[in-house]
């Protein structure tokens, strides 16, 4: 099946720094999606994005699918943003999601 | 809209024992699946159905059972429960299994001791 690699896996950012989340897969999906689990633990779709790039706010996503990579743009980071970020591509017509392990990010006041 | 619910949210098992988590959706999507999370392991897939009457397996679905007999009910099933199941479980639900996003349940943090 599908492997998932995200990077970095870890990441501490000072309050109002830019980061960039990368996730490469192993082979081509129909579609992509970015989530974020808050330290609740609740899970929040961030972008659902095959291809191309969207943006929502300080954030951003672009997917690369013919390079078999995405990227997550967080601008001026705020301590509301720190948590668990994991991309997911599916692949085929089942819709399975396959999760990558995440990178956790800590933003500090 | 509810979007998706889930209960209960912690549950406390002893080994052997049965117990179903519920899981309902209000969004008339067809596609619904069950995840378990556990530390350092990210988010695994135990079964999922791209519709009522319809049910596939995951990566890991040794140990439960599900059923679709409505579009908004999926149930998760631990037939006897073992250590190794102590785990949040996330219920999931998206339009199609083509497409879509993905919205996520509150989640069951379950002990099986």
């Amino acid at each position: 099946g599908i492997q998932v690699e995200q990077s970095p896996p870890d990441l501490i950012l000072q309050e109002g720094a830019n980061s960039t989340l990368r996730c490469n897969f192993s082979d081509s999906v129909n579609n992509l999606q970015w989530f974020h689990q808050n330290p609740w633990g609740q899970l929040i779709n961030l972008f659902y994005i095959p291809s191309g790039t969207k943006q929502n706010g300080r954030l951003s996503a672009t997917t690369v699918a013919t390079e078999r990579y995405s990227l997550l743009y967080i601008s001026s980071s705020q301590t509301t943003d720190s948590g668990v970020y994991f991309c997911a591509p599916d692949s085929g017509n089942t819709g399975k999601l396959i999760f990558g392990q995440g990178t956790t990010l800590q933003v500090k006041p | 809209n509810a979007g998706v619910t889930q209960t209960p949210k912690f549950q406390v098992l002893k080994t052997g024992q049965s117990m179903t988590l519920q899981c309902a959706q209000d969004m008339n999507h067809e596609y619904m699946s069950w995840y378990r999370q556990d530390p350092g392991m990210g988010l695994r897939l135990i079964h999922y159905s791209v519709g009522a009457g319809i049910t596939d397996q995951g990566e890991v679905p040794n140990g439960y059972n599900v059923s679709r007999s409505t579009t908004e009910d999926f149930p998760l099933r631990l037939l006897s429960a073992a250590p190794s199941q102590t785990s949040v479980y996330f219920c999931a639900s998206r339009l199609f299994s083509t497409g879509g996003e993905q919205y996520f349940g509150p989640g069951t943090r379950l002990t099986v001791t």
